[in-house]
C-alpha cells in the first residue's frame, strides 16, 4: 500500500531534550516536506527537500534541522525543544515531475508537546 | 509566511443539505487544492484544479478555480455523516515552485 509513515504518532517531552520524527514514504517520491498544524493557522511549512541531500527552509525552520540521506526517509529533528513546538506535524511527500508535483500525500500526523 | 483566507471558519449542518465554502488569496495563484482531514488523520486531496474557471467534480465535491485567479470554491452536495472533517484549500503562487500555501481550514460537522 503507498503511504506516507511518520513515527511517533503521540510525543510528550521535556524543554531541551532533543528528539527526532521520522518520516518515510514508499512511493518513490522526490519531494518531501514537514508541515506544523496549529489551531487558526492551518499548515505552515518548516522544511522541504527536493531530492536526496538537497534540503531548503519553508515558512517556519527556526528550531528545526532536518536531513536528506535516502530517499524514502525525512526525519524531523529538533535539538532542543521548547513548549511553542507544541504541534500537530505532518510529513508529506509527492512527485516533482508535471502536475503531479502540486498533489501532496500526508502521513497521519505527529501529536507532540512540549512541557 | 503567505496564507490564504478560508471561510467560513466552521459549519454545522444537518444531513442532506449542501455546503459551500471559498478561499480567497490577495495574489494570483497557479494551481489550487482542496484537502479534507479526517479527525485525527492526515490531510487527502480531494481535488486539483490547474486552469482559470476551470470546474471539476469528485463524487458529491464540485471545485472552482476562481476567474480572477485569486480565489476558489468548493461545493458539497446532500452532505453525510462522514463528510465531517476539516477542509483546507492550497495554492501555488510563484512558477517553478514545488511549494504550497494553506489555508487555514474550514471545520464541518453534520448532524443526522
Amino acid at each position: 500500500e503507498a503511504q506516507v509513515t511518520q513515527n511517533p504518532r503521540y510525543l510528550i517531552t521535556v524543554t531541551g531534550k532533543k528528539l527526532t520524527v521520522t518520516c518515510s514514504q514508499n512511493m518513490n517520491h522526490e519531494y518531501m516536506s514537514w508541515y506544523r498544524q496549529d489551531p487558526g493557522l492551518g499548515l505552515r511549512q518548516i522544511y522541504y527537500s527536493m531530492n536526496v541531500e538537497v534540503t531548503d527552509k519553508g515558512d517556519v525552520p527556526e528550531g528545526y534541522k532536518v536531513s536528506r540521506k535516502e530517499k524514502r526517509n525525512f526525519p524531523l529533528i529538533l535539538e532542543s525543544p521548547s513548549p511553542n513546538q507544541t504541534s500537530l506535524y505532518f510529513c508529506a511527500s509527492s512527485l516533482i515531475g508535471g502536475r503531479a508535483r502540486y498533489e501532496q500525500y500526508f502521513g497521519p500526523g505527529t501529536r507532540l508537546t512540549v512541557t | 509566511g503567505q496564507q490564504l483566507n478560508q471561510s467560513p471558519q466552521s459549519m454545522f449542518i444537518q444531513e442532506g443539505e449542501d455546503v459551500s465554502m471559498n478561499c480567497t488569496s490577495s495574489s494570483i495563484f497557479n494551481t489550487w487544492l482542496w484537502y479534507k482531514q479526517d479527525p485525527g488523520e492526515g490531510p487527502v486531496l480531494l481535488i486539483a484544479l490547474y486552469k482559470a474557471g476551470e470546474l471539476t467534480s469528485n463524487g458529491r465535491l464540485t471545485a472552482q478555480f476562481g476567474i480572477t485567479r485569486k480565489d476558489s470554491f468548493l461545493n458539497i452536495s446532500a452532505s453525510i455523516p462522514s463528510d465531517v472533517g476539516i477542509y483546507f484549500c492550497a495554492g501555488q503562487s510563484r512558477p517553478n515552485t514545488d511549494k504550497l500555501i494553506f489555508g487555514t481550514g474550514t471545520r464541518l460537522q453534520v448532524f443526522p
